[in-house]
């Protein structure tokens, strides 16, 4: 089992709508988290943390299930912006090490 | 901030050659990462250095690979022979401390061994 799950998809959505992405990881020591975001052919860059008690920062809302060992992204009023793909990144306690999901990849259509 | 710097964006080579891939860091990031990326198996972790020195290589897939850091603002991944199987995207990342915060890619060396 992978360290890091992910649904390939894609989703393809609707402008407006919301959508929601989910992560799974193994490794329940895992204590820091976050979403990145990689347009085609670019480099990943950093959408947001995801800390313990939900965080939401605009349109986009990040939360994290311990018991159930997820964390989730929420987009909602989807843009055609906001077609990308969604890395999900986990370190377990101790290491600065990243471990990054394969991504899910959105498609935002008019 | 010019950001991460990697060269060359391009790099198309023969089976058996020797590739370098180069990587200037953020100046003051001690953290730096060699990623790459592939369809199949998505972003994986070669190698990491912290203040120059390697700590961790077990993603590196085998003896040809190999990864530098003489110094704070430079490194560079070397594969000697390359291999069709290596073509994949190589991105470099650095941080000013670790994975824990924000890291910060460059641009990617997309290789592409015929």
């Amino acid at each position: 089992r992978k360290e890091v799950e992910q649904d390939p998809g894609p989703f393809n959505v609707p402008e407006g709508a919301t959508v929601a992405f989910n992560c799974t990881y193994s490794n329940s020591a895992s204590q820091s988290f976050f979403w990145y975001r990689q347009d085609c052919r670019k480099e990943p860059k950093l959408l947001m943390s995801v800390y313990s008690s939900g965080n939401e920062d605009g349109r986009f809302t990040a939360q994290l299930n311990r018991a159930s060992q997820y964390i989730s992204l929420l987009i909602r009023d989807s843009k055609l912006s906001d077609s990308a793909t969604y890395l999900c990144v986990c370190i377990p306690g101790g290491s600065y090490i990243p471990t990054f999901g394969r991504g899910t990849s959105l498609i935002v259509h008019p | 901030d010019a950001g991460v710097i990697q060269s060359p964006r391009h790099e198309v080579t023969e089976m058996g050659q020797e590739v370098t891939l180069r990587c200037k860091p953020i100046s003051g990031h001690d953290y730096l990462f060699w990623y790459r990326q592939t369809m199949m198996r998505g972003l994986e972790l070669l190698i990491y250095f912290n203040n120059n020195v390697p700590i961790d290589d077990s993603g590196m897939p085998e003896d040809r690979f190999s990864a530098k850091m003489p110094n704070a603002s430079f490194s560079t991944l070397k594969i000697q022979p390359s291999e069709p199987r290596d073509s994949a995207v190589y991105f470099c990342a650095s941080s000013p401390v670790g994975g824990r915060e924000k890291l910060f890619f460059g641009s990617g060396t997309q290789l592409s061994v015929l």
